[in-house]
């Protein structure tokens, strides 16, 4: 089975500083990973996602997140955020493995003020 | 055009009740999914179909019942609401169930309230 940990439930940042979104998984089994973003009242978006190959993955919004297999780890990284990034960011892990769906983590909930 | 959309985006309904909330998909993938976002926000699998066959089915009460009339519909049916069924659904769809990488597209979410 695979899990997910999204180590802040919160973030506060100021506009055009920079943000790290912590995030860390666990599985028996090779994994995918996705970030997703969530704005008001909207559904999910994806931000990125790590397949294979190259552990610096680069998403949409400037954001990208570094993939570290021996620390189980998928970061979320922004070097300057806009206050239009407030929203709330779900880390995913999916398995290589039939019958599975991808699994959540609780959100960090991103607050970018001016 | 909407990729995958809900209907109703609002459910506002009694204890007791029943309701439905429906899902399409124009994207001509294979595998829809029902998750339930909870008022913390969390959001946890409910159902997964493939190709009209259902093939994830978590721990959820046998008053929710999905039915999926072809690859590109998902509907929710819910009997005997309770409080604790408010949360936000969400349908979701993606190309291959368990195909390596295949990311999840999702609605805009349905508001269940019971009062």
């Amino acid at each position: 089975a695979q899990s997910v940990t999204q180590l802040d439930s919160q973030v506060p940042v100021f506009e055009e500083a920079p943000v790290e979104l912590r995030c860390n998984y666990s599985s028996s089994v090779s994994v995918y990973l996705f970030w997703y973003v969530q704005y008001p009242n909207q559904g999910l978006q994806l931000l990125l996602k790590y397949l294979s190959g190259s552990t610096l993955v680069k998403g949409i919004n400037g954001f990208e997140a570094e993939f570290n297999k021996s620390q189980t780890s998928f970061h979320l990284r922004k070097p300057s955020v806009h206050i239009s990034d407030t929203a709330e960011y779900f880390c995913a892990v999916g398995a290589n493995q039939a019958g599975t769906a991808l699994i959540f983590g609780k959100g960090t909930t991103l607050s970018v003020s001016s | 055009d909407t990729a995958v959309s809900q209907t109703p985006k609002y459910l506002v309904t009694q204890m007791g009740n029943d309701k439905s909330i429906k899902c399409e998909q124009n994207l001509g993938h294979d595998t829809m999914y029902w998750y339930k976002q909870d008022s913390k926000k969390f959001l946890k699998i409910m159902f997964s179909y493939n190709n009209k066959e259902l093939i994830i089915n978590e721990t959820v009460p046998n008053r929710f019942s999905p039915k999926s009339p072809d690859k590109a519909h998902l509907n929710l049916h819910i009997n005997s609401l309770e409080l604790g069924d408010s949360a936000v659904y969400f349908c979701a769809s993606s190309q291959l169930q368990g195909a390596p990488g295949s990311p999840l597209h999702f609605g805009n979410g349905t508001r269940l309230t019971v009062t």
